[in-house]
């Protein structure tokens, strides 16, 4: 199955400032989710994007979506150490039961 | 509390024992999903499961099984066929109709 690609691998920044990561996936999507994932623990969706949705806003967070370069990136602003985490791009195609294909993630850093 | 469980969170196996992983929730979800994380990889779909009693195999379903005799459980069981099983597992559900993947904690199998 597809998968999607974030970028950058590894982001590392200081509080305050916005982190921005990327995603390509490489087929037709319903729609779009980012997953935030602490080390060793499950993942937490944070937010969702239809195919026929260019931009959402949830609290800190947002994201964009451009179905003709199959791409999407998610904008933290004033980033907090407690974001410290990996965050991943997963795309639904409708297809095996709805599951999810997911990208290799970007791990964030934010120090103090 | 409404959740997904899995156990236990660490397991150890010697090569050639089959070991089974296990995945609780009390959701009221239909559709349940197994994913195998390597390090610094995204998460790679085993089996899913849209009903009780029924099941498909995901993209890298060779050495593994699963059973779904109750709504609430879906078992995994790794085998001795599983050339290279040492990996965290995670569980997830999905609402009907809904697009959101609830993921449990994780399992982490290592092989000895």
């Amino acid at each position: 199955s597809q998968q999607g690609e974030e970028d950058p691998q590894a982001l590392s920044i200081q509080e305050g400032e916005n982190a921005t990561m990327n995603c390509s996936y490489k087929t037709s999507i319903n729609n779009l989710q980012w997953y935030r994932q602490n080390s060793g623990r499950g993942l937490v969706h944070l937010i969702l994007i239809r195919s026929n949705e260019r931009e959402k806003h949830s609290g800190r967070l947002r994201v964009t979506l451009d179905t003709s370069k199959k791409s999407s990136s998610l904008l933290i602003t004033a980033s907090r150490a407690a974001d410290t985490a990996s965050y991943f791009c997963a795309t639904d195609d409708g297809n095996s039961g709805y599951a999810l294909n997911f990208g290799k993630g970007t791990s964030l850093l934010v120090t103090p | 509390d409404g959740g997904i469980t899995q156990s236990p969170k660490y397991l150890f196996r010697k090569e050639g024992q089959n070991v089974t992983l296990s995945c609780e929730q009390n959701l009221n979800h239909d559709a349940m999903y197994w994913y195998r994380q390597d390090p610094g990889q995204g998460l790679r779909l085993i089996y899913y499961s849209q009903i009780v009693n029924d099941f498909q195999k995901g993209d890298i379903a060779e050495g593994y099984s699963v059973s779904r005799e109750k709504k609430e459980s879906f078992p995994l069981t790794v085998t001795s066929a599983q050339k290279n099983p040492t990996a965290f597992y995670l569980c997830a559900s999905r609402i009907p109709g809904g697009d959101t993947q609830y993921f449990g904690p994780g399992t982490r199998l290592t092989v000895l």
